[in-house]
């Protein structure tokens, strides 16, 4: 059983729909990761909030919008999205409030289909 | 060029015999290196750090080569389970800044 747990497991949604991933981490890590992985590419990474504070944004569209309101807690609210935002959406863990250790800890993932 | 490359495979390895494949990173201040095992439909879990100066973990062994900016598996008597997708994952050495690739796959057949 994993230590990250993330809901919903799968999310049909249209393009103007509204809704939310939800990401909890049991391991009483510091920092959590939004990441998003697509068929045949690298896992990019998307966001990263350290102690609750986002300390990396990359270049995301403004249609996903984070919130991390506890260390535990990690959201990904998703709002007018776009077919090619049909993706696995990852959420990871880590233990330090860098990424030196190369060890994240990752959730099941949240399969998202954009129709 | 792609900051972390990785053949896609797949690999269809004989149960029992040895694979080895690489990953070649293109910033040459990359710190640190990781292999990480993704199965089907499941979440990336780190499989092994690589070191400098190479290490073992059972039937798997990493090697850095910062000369030529690679780094390798390779699986020895190889499982059934052993059948994955393998990540190579480097440290840009900033915040967050863990780069993956793409992936490797790996089939072991009977």
């Amino acid at each position: 059983e994993t230590g990250v747990t993330q809901t919903p497991r799968h999310l049909v949604m249209g393009m103007t729909n509204k809704k939310s991933l939800k990401c909890e981490q049991h391991l009483g890590h510091n920092a959590m990761y939004w990441y998003k992985q697509s068929a045949k590419k690298p896992l990019e990474l998307m966001f990263v909030y350290s102690l609750e504070e986002r300390v990396e944004n990359n270049s995301v569209p403004s249609r996903f919008s984070p919130e991390c309101p506890n260390s535990s807690h990690l959201f990904l609210h998703l709002h007018t999205l776009q077919p090619e935002d049909s993706a696995l959406y990852l959420c990871a863990s880590s233990r330090a409030t860098s990424a030196d250790t190369g060890e994240l800890f990752f959730g099941e993932g949240s399969r998202l289909t954009v129709l | 060029r792609k900051e972390v490359e990785q053949d896609p495979g797949p690999f269809n390895v004989p149960e029992g015999a040895t694979v080895a494949f690489n990953c070649t990173y293109s910033n040459s201040a990359s710190q640190s290196f990781f292999w990480y095992r993704q199965d089907c439909r499941k979440e990336p879990k780190l499989l092994m750090s690589v070191y400098s100066s190479g290490n073992e973990d059972g039937r798997f062994t990493a090697q850095l080569n910062r000369a030529s900016q690679y780094i390798s598996l390779l699986i020895r008597d190889s499982k059934l389970s052993d059948s994955a997708t393998y990540l190579c994952v480097v440290n840009k050495a900033s915040w967050g800044k863990l780069q993956f690739g793409a992936g490797t796959q790996v089939v072991v057949t009977p």
